[in-house]
């Protein structure tokens, strides 16, 4: 049974700082690997989906690297700013239209 | 870009009562999904479903709730009978039956308050 684990619960940061959110999972039988953002009761926006066969996915201020033989994932965010506070979830994909497993994920609070 | 939408976005209903929560897939997709997250916690797996067949259910998915596929483009969540513990924000999800499962397309949830 997969699980996910994210570390840090929460993280506070001043504006400005680069930080890494970190994201482990117990089967590396993955098919991607992906994280969203999720602000206080709304929904989840996909942030970046990396393959298991990639090692690095960026989009702007955001870079996700996947280690899936250590069963490890980070999220680097550069240049933190007020509005990237969120709760950030890591989710695997085992790929099959099987379930996804989601992580309780990083709860973020950037001040400015 | 195609989406997936959920209505409503806020359902409140009384402890015994029957609730629909309704999602529009993504039109060419063929997998769908429901998870829920009840407040603080995970995200978790509900069910899956393709071609008119439950794929995979998971524990919490008892016969208090069902799903289904009513006509070619609404997928569906059905609880029999709430109860306090169902209040959660509920995600619909699909997916593109080209590759293999690569994505799952997420809307943007129903918080069910159940009273």
């Amino acid at each position: 049974k997969q699980e996910v684990t994210q570390i840090p619960a929460a993280l506070s940061v001043p504006e400005g700082e680069n930080l890494v959110l970190n994201c482990s999972f117990t089967d590396s039988a993955i098919y991607n690997l992906q994280w969203f953002r999720q602000d206080p009761g709304k929904g989840l926006t996909s942030l970046l989906l990396i393959q298991s066969s990639q090692r690095e996915q960026t989009s702007g201020r955001l870079n996700a690297s996947l280690d899936k033989s250590s069963g490890r994932s980070t999220l680097y965010i550069a240049a933190s700013q007020p509005g990237d506070s969120a709760t950030y979830l890591c989710a695997v994909n085992p790929g099959g239209y099987q379930k996804v497993t989601f992580g309780i994920g990083t709860k973020l609070q950037v001040i400015p | 870009e195609p989406e997936v939408t959920q209505t409503p976005s806020h359902q409140v209903t009384q402890m015994g009562q029957e609730v629909i929560l309704r999602c529009v897939p993504i039109s060419n997709h063929l997998y769908f999904y429901w998870y829920r997250q009840i407040l603080g916690q995970k995200v978790e797996f509900l069910v899956s479903f393709y071609n008119n067949e439950i794929s995979e259910k998971s524990e919490i998915f008892d016969d208090q709730f069902s799903v289904e596929r009513p006509d070619g483009s609404n997928f569906t969540l059905k609880i029999r009978s709430t109860k306090l513990e169902d209040s959660a924000m509920y995600f619909c999800a699909s997916t593109d039956p080209r590759g293999n499962g690569d994505e799952q397309y997420f809307g943007p949830g129903t918080r069910l308050t159940v009273t």
